[in-house]
């Protein structure tokens, strides 16, 4: 099993440019969600999904769009990159409520 | 929201000694995990542990959920041990879908001196 695996490692972007981040896993999991880590600010939820075409806000989602087209993956979108997106992006997995959530290496965005 | 506070923020040890990391956090939780930050960036999961105590190797964690701390315990430190060790809870998210978010504390960095 490959687990949680995230699409690219690392990116530059100019601002105003747009890029899909995919999150892939393998261990049949219903929710995914997708975190940023900022300095000092610890992991903070961007969108989640609980199933198969679900997607739901988290507490920074703004900016981002999210779609679970299959169970595996979870893509996270931003349509026009800002230099406060500059981040380490985290995804994670989980059987569902209150189980254990399994991260991904994450994906280093910075945004110019 | 949950609030997480994680001591001691900065922890610099010999190899070979044992360290205690704290975690308190301000409401009853169902969800409690403990990660390693290894210095390449990665999350590893330590412990999935919302109440009791668990072991695995030189590790270990307790959770007193009537008190709300937990505590992760690492003994015979080795340098592959050095990285941050975050502390997370499940926080409910207000929904449709329900849910929770994990809420982690800003981290105990390690670091171990050969």
């Amino acid at each position: 099993n490959a687990g949680v695996t995230q699409t690219p490692k690392f990116r530059v972007l100019k601002t105003g440019q747009s890029m899909t981040l995919l999150c892939a896993q393998d261990m049949n999991h219903e929710y995914m969600y997708w975190y940023r880590q900022d300095p000092g600010m610890g992991l903070r939820l961007i969108h989640y999904s609980v199933g198969e075409g679900t997607t739901a806000k988290g507490e920074v989602p703004d900016g981002y769009n999210v779609s679970r087209l299959k169970k595996q993956n979870f893509l996270l979108g931003l349509e026009s990159a800002a230099p406060s997106q500059t981040s380490v992006y985290f995804c994670a997995s989980s059987w569902g409520y209150q189980e254990t959530q399994y991260f991904g290496p994450g994906t280093r965005l910075l945004v110019l | 929201g949950i609030q997480v506070e994680q001591s001691p923020p900065d922890l610099i040890l010999q190899e070979g000694a044992n360290s205690t990391l704290r975690c308190n956090f301000s409401d009853s939780v169902n969800n409690l995990q403990w990660f390693h930050q290894n210095p390449w960036g990665q999350l590893i999961n330590l412990f999935y542990i919302p109440s009791g105590t668990k072991q695995n190797g030189r590790l270990s964690a307790t959770t007193v959920a009537t008190e709300r701390y937990s505590l992760l315990y690492i003994s015979s430190s080795q340098t592959t041990d050095s990285g941050v060790y975050f502390c997370a809870v499940g926080d409910p998210i207000i929904s449709n879908f329900g849910n929770e978010k994990l809420t982690f504390g800003t981290g105990t960095r390690l670091t171990i001196i050969p």
